[in-house]
């Protein structure tokens, strides 16, 4: 299995700062790589697939970038509606993997 | 917009089969990939396995013998089976939809989740 790892595990921000977060695949995963939002009690929301496109609805402050193993998620201006916890996923090769996510919180 | 919804029982008792059904509203299961996931305190979010309307399925090889998925093309549901549940099958489990676009399969719409409690 590809393993997917996150850094940090968390981290705390205020409104308004600049946030990046990284994921690491095990080996090289090309453009497969995703990410998801995820706030207590509810399922993961997509924000970004295929390493920088933005899922339609999601604000423009969300960017991801990076490739092969080296992934970049960036909240540009941190908003009170984003903290939660952020997960990536590769979907390159059976089984899709999942990060342990990165826990946004608030300063 | 495309809404899933899980269902089934929340308790199941070890050694039992752990069954589930998403139904699918606003839009048809005739397009795109089906999927089960699960997630857990411990493991984190898990994959389990798809199944493209055509009845084409791929499965997490951990779960593959015990997992089987199915669709309804007829009540736009999808289904899940897994068989010989222990306690480390206790998870939310959720239903979701995958497209794929630029060389990435991403899950883009998902159910609201669904606790299933393995315990006698």
């Amino acid at each position: 299995d590809i393993q997917m790892t996150q850094s940090p595990s968390s981290l705390s921000a205020s409104v308004g700062d600049r946030v990046t977060m990284t994921c690491r695949a095990s080996q090289n995963i090309r453009s497969s790589l995703n990410w998801y939002q995820q706030k207590p009690g509810k399922a993961p929301k997509l924000l970004i697939y295929a390493v920088s496109s933005l899922q339609s609805g999601v604000p423009s402050r969300f960017s991801g970038g990076g490739s092969g193993t080296d992934f970049t998620l960036t909240i540009s201006s941190l908003q009170p509606e984003d903290f939660a916890t952020y997960y990536c996923q590769q979907s390159y090769s059976t089984p899709q993997t999942f990060g342990q996510g990165t826990k946004v919180e608030i300063k | 917009q495309v809404q899933l919804q899980e269902s089934g029982p929340g308790l199941v008792k070890p050694s039992e089969t752990l069954s589930l059904t998403c139904t699918v509203s606003g839009g048809s299961v005739r397009s795109y990939y089906w999927n089960w996931l699960r997630q857990t305190p411990g493991k984190g979010l898990e994959w389990i396995a798809y199944i493209y309307y055509s009845g084409s399925t791929n499965y997490n090889p951990s779960l593959k013998s015990r997992v089987t998925i199915s669709v309804d093309t007829s009540k736009n549901q999808f289904s899940l089976n897994l068989t010989s549940v222990t306690a480390a099958d206790t998870a939310v489990y959720y239903c979701a939809t995958s497209r794929n676009s630029y060389g990435s399969l991403f899950l883009d719409f998902w159910g609201q989740g669904t606790l299933v409690t393995v315990s006698s």
